[in-house]
């Protein structure tokens, strides 16, 4: 079956710092999207792509859907405090389900 | 505030006891899913519900017993669980599974139900 394999699993920063993430599947997709988790939350939609080679933003998030339509990064600039949680990306071909990787740890050090 | 409400939050129950999960979306969604998410494993899906007919089941066990009595509100029905599993257990709602095109499949989330299995 279709697999992500999402890295880091976990990352340690001082505030402010750039944080960049990605996802790889074995297979194609056509849906890329990246979601946030926080403790005692569910998943939370940052950022959907649709098209190899979108790039997106929202905020000081910006996320690409990779050419090969097999990857997917996430970017966080400039981060502050409450951009710690857990990321997850998550990828679909048509009308297949979604998969999801298994997730990044995100901690900040102010 | 994501328009998909489960309760309750935390349970806590016996391996003899029978609880039910409820998830209630407010989107006009008509695709809903529960998800069993546990320490350090990736999301995973137990149930598709598309227009209340159950499309899928991931070989989930017959303890978790699902009802989606209309496209608005799905339940999740627990009885002689094992301490495995304790997790947290999330409901998502989409417009379709159907729907290929375009945000058709983007599933929103409700905050979870914590559940531990004494």
């Amino acid at each position: 079956g279709q697999q992500l394999n999402q890295s880091p699993q976990s990352m340690f920063i001082q505030e402010g710092e750039d944080v960049s993430m990605n996802c790889t599947s074995s297979s194609i997709f056509n849906t890329w999207l990246w979601y946030k988790q926080e403790p005692g939350e569910g998943p939370v939609l940052l950022i959907a792509l649709y098209k190899a080679g979108e790039l997106t933003s929202n905020g000081r998030l910006t996320a690409q859907f990779g050419i090969t339509r097999k990857d997917s990064f996430l970017n966080i600039s400039a981060s502050i405090p409450s951009d710690v949680g857990i990321y997850f990306c998550a990828g679909r071909w048509g009308a297949q389900k979604l998969v999801f990787g298994q997730g990044t740890r995100l901690t900040i050090n102010p | 505030e994501t328009g998909v409400t489960q309760t309750p939050r935390h349970l806590v129950m016996g391996m003899t006891n029978k609880k039910s999960l409820k998830c209630e979306q407010h989107l006009g969604h008509n695709a809903m899913y529960w998800y069993k998410q546990s320490a350090k494993k990736p999301l995973e899906l137990m149930f598709v519900y598309n227009f209340k007919e159950q499309t899928e089941n991931n070989s989930v066990p017959s303890r978790f017993s699902p009802e989606c009595p209309n496209s608005s509100h799905l339940f999740l029905h627990l009885h002689t669980l094992q301490p495995e599993d304790s997790a947290l257990y999330l409901c998502a709602s989409s417009q379709a599974v159907v729907t290929s095109g375009r945000g058709g499949n983007i599933q929103y989330f409700g905050a979870g139900t914590r559940l531990s299995v004494l």
